[in-house]
């Protein structure tokens, strides 16, 4: 069963400061994988996807993430944090469009003025 | 488009209570979900649907049922709630199955007291 480890529960950045959020997956098969984002009191949204093209994936707000087969993560990276970053960011993970998604823990991001 | 929508928003109830969730999605999605997100322990994902009339049990089933009579919309009961079941539930949807991209609602607080 595929499964998913985000690093670090909370991590806190300055404005402007580089954004890395880590996750590492584990899968049989290429996987599918993506980030969420949850800004406070709202639901999960799409950030970006990788679904086996290109490995830099791009997303919205700024974020984008690499697919590394070989150190199997995929971790989600912002050249300049903005306060309106600030938010909680899920990864999942998925086998394929029809199998389940798996979510990992969450990390909670912080910026500081 | 309105998208995924919730039902209530808050809502408080005894122990012992009973409670229907009501999800609607304008997206013409096949697949329907409810989670619940608790601190620290991600989302876990409570049952599921497939299409119009299946529902099919997910990591956390025990003490929820669903129903999806309309392919728009997917109900969440909880028959004789718990404090164990103080949540934040969330219903979301997909379209070509359960890896792809899946679009949230607003979310469900719920505190059984």
């Amino acid at each position: 069963a595929q499964s998913v480890t985000q690093l670090g529960s909370h991590v806190s950045v300055s404005e402007g400061a580089l954004v890395l959020l880590r996750c590492n997956y584990s899968s049989s098969v290429p996987p599918y994988l993506f980030w969420y984002v949850q800004y406070p009191n709202q639901g999960l949204q799409l950030l970006l996807k990788y679904t086996s093209a290109a490995t830099l994936v791009k997303g919205i707000n700024g974020f984008e993430a690499e697919f590394k087969k070989s150190e199997t993560s995929f971790h989600l990276t912002k050249p300049s944090a903005h306060m309106s970053d600030a938010a909680e960011y899920f990864c999942a993970v998925s086998k394929s469009s029809g199998d389940k998604l798996t979510f990992g823990t969450g990390t909670r991001l912080a910026v500081r003025p | 488009n309105a998208g995924v929508t919730q039902t209530p928003k808050f809502r408080v109830l005894k122990t012992g209570q009973s409670m229907t969730l009501l999800c609607a999605q304008d997206m013409n999605h096949e697949y329907m979900y409810w989670y619940r997100q608790d601190p620290g322990m991600g989302l876990r994902l409570i049952h599921y649907s497939v299409g119009e009339g299946t529902t099919a049990k997910g990591e956390v089933p025990d003490g929820y049922n669903v129903s999806r009579l309309k392919k728009q919309n997917f109900l969440l009961g909880l028959e004789s709630a718990a404090p164990s079941q103080t949540s934040v539930y969330f219903c979301a949807s997909s379209y070509l199955g359960r890896g792809d991209t899946q679009y949230f609602g607003p979310g469900t607080r719920l505190t059984v007291l």
